[in-house]
């Protein structure tokens, strides 16, 4: 069954520090891969996507994610983090039927 | 160009009622796709439209229904609320071209608590 695991629930992280968000994924085909961020109260924007080709893409706001596909990973990284980067970060796969597959997301703090 | 746009924002609703949701997508994208988000649950995929026919189903009771109309504007109903209804229900809209997977583009939710 095609699925999206988000193994850490929290991550706290010092204002200008480093991040890595980590994301793994089952799916039996070439994915389509996608991360979100929410702020509180607010929908989702995506960040980045991979569809083929590079597999370090870059996305917005100074993120970047790696696709792995022999460790079926995707995970997001921010060389310093921002207070304003505080929020939940959902990666999700795009499956067949065009229908997104979500994982639990990983809430990010920043300590100042 | 305008984003997806969601209406109401907020809504409080009682055990047993029914809920229209509206959703309007970005000019010129035909799919509209709705998730429900729980802090339990996190985000479940609803059903999908496109070009007025509902394409792809979650797995929802058949309380959840949508329709589409031909301006590619949806709605979602929930009929027969009940307490674990409460959620932020998010539209999501896209090209949907052929040939690969498209972005979705996301509105800002509709907060419905059921009381």
């Amino acid at each position: 069954a095609q699925s999206v695991t988000q193994p850490d629930i929290h991550i706290t992280v010092s204002e200008g520090a480093s991040l890595e968000l980590r994301c793994n994924y089952s799916y039996g085909a070439t994915p389509y891969l996608f991360w979100y961020v929410q702020s509180p109260g607010q929908g989702l924007q995506l960040l980045l996507k991979y569809f083929s080709g590079d597999t370090l893409v870059q996305g917005i706001k100074g993120f970047e994610a790696e696709f792995k596909r022999s460790q079926s990973s995707f995970n997001l990284r921010k060389p310093s983090v921002h207070w304003s980067d505080a929020a939940e970060y959902f990666c999700a796969v795009g499956g067949s039927n065009y229908q997104l597959i979500w994982g639990a997301g990983t809430k990010l703090i920043i300590k100042p | 160009k305008a984003g997806v746009t969601q209406t109401p924002r907020y809504l409080i609703k009682t055990r047993g009622q029914q809920v229209t949701l509206s959703c309007s997508p970005i000019s010129g994208h035909r799919s509209v796709s709705w998730y429900q988000q729980t802090p339990g649950q996190g985000l479940q995929f609803l059903f999908e439209y496109f070009s007025e026919t509902q394409r792809n189903k979650g797995n929802f009771p058949g309380r959840f229904s949508g329709r589409q109309f031909s301006n590619s504007r949806s709605e979602m109903n929930v009929s027969t609320l009940e307490l674990g209804d409460s959620a932020l229900y998010l539209c999501a809209s896209s090209l949907r071209v052929a040939g690969g997977y498209n972005e979705q583009f996301f509105g800002p939710g509709t907060r419905l608590t059921v009381l």
